[in-house]
C-alpha cells in the first residue's frame, strides 16, 4: 500500500512562493500520477492539477499562471510550487496519487500540511 | 467547469438508519463520480469510484449508484464511525471539480 507524505514551510509571506514535496513510499512513482488538492480552513476541496510520473502535467485554469508541478523519480518525489500567493492561498495542501489503469482518482492521500499565507 | 451539486448540506440521522446523498452535475459526466469521506481534521478518504465500484476495504454498507448527471451515495445501515462529511467529485474532465460536501451529523 503506497503512502504519501507532504512536506514543506508552514508559513509563506504574501507574494512568496509557496513550495511543497510530497514523498511516495511503497510505490514505483512511474506507476502513478499524483494530484495536489488544497482545502481552506472550514471550506471544500480545490482541485489544483496533477502530474504523471513521465512529467506531463495538467493544471486547474484558475490557478494555471500560477502553478508548476515536477517530479523527481530519482528520489520519489512530487513537488507543487504557487507563486505570487496572498492570504486566499491559506489551506491544507494535499497530494494524492493514483495508479496508473484504474478508474478510481485521487486514490491514495497524504496526511495533508496546513500552509498560512501571512506576513 | 463542471459544477457539482451535493444535497443536503448537512444531515442528522441515527445510528442503523438508511441514508442517501445526492450528487448532480451540470452536465454529463457518464460515470467517472467519485465519492469521498472526510473525517474531522483527517484526510479525505476515497469510498466509491466510478460511481458504483467500492474502493478496497471500505464496508459494504457503503454503496454508489447513478450515471450521466444525477448520482447518490447509500449508507445502508448507519455506525458511529460513519458521521463525517462526504464529498462527490468528477473526474470525467479536468479541471476536476467537487461538490460542496455533505455533512452527516449524529441526531
Amino acid at each position: 500500500q503506497v503512502q504519501l507524505q507532504e512536506s514543506g514551510p508552514g508559513l509563506v509571506k504574501p507574494s512568496e512562493t509557496l513550495s511543497l514535496t510530497c514523498t511516495v513510499f511503497g510505490g514505483s512513482i512511474g506507476d502513478y500520477y499524483c494530484s495536489w488538492i488544497r482545502q481552506p480552513p472550514g471550506k471544500g476541496l480545490e482541485w489544483i492539477g496533477y502530474i504523471f510520473g513521465s512529467g506531463t502535467t495538467t493544471y486547474n485554469p484558475s490557478l494555471k499562471t500560477r502553478v508548476t508541478m515536477s517530479v523527481d523519480t530519482s528520489k520519489y518525489q512530487f513537488s507543487l510550487k504557487l507563486t505570487s500567493v496572498t492570504a486566499a492561498d491559506t489551506a491544507v495542501y494535499y497530494c494524492a496519487c493514483t495508479v496508473l489503469g484504474t478508474d478510481a482518482d485521487l486514490q491514495h492521500w497524504g496526511l495533508g500540511t496546513l500552509v498560512t499565507v501571512s506576513s | 467547469d463542471i459544477q457539482m451539486t451535493q444535497s443536503p448540506s448537512s444531515l442528522s440521522s441515527s445510528v442503523g438508519d438508511r441514508v442517501t446523498i445526492t450528487c448532480r452535475a451540470s452536465q454529463s459526466v457518464r460515470t467517472h463520480l467519485n465519492w469521498y469521506q472526510q473525517k474531522e481534521g483527517r484526510a479525505p478518504m476515497l469510498l466509491i469510484y466510478g460511481a458504483s465500484t467500492l474502493q478496497s476495504g471500505v464496508p459494504s454498507r457503503f454503496s454508489g449508484s447513478g450515471s450521466g448527471t444525477d448520482f447518490t451515495l447509500t449508507i445502508s445501515s448507519l455506525q458511529p464511525e460513519d458521521f463525517a462529511t462526504y464529498y462527490c467529485q468528477q473526474s470525467y474532465t479536468t479541471p476536476r471539480t467537487f461538490g460542496q460536501g455533505t455533512k452527516l451529523e449524529i441526531k
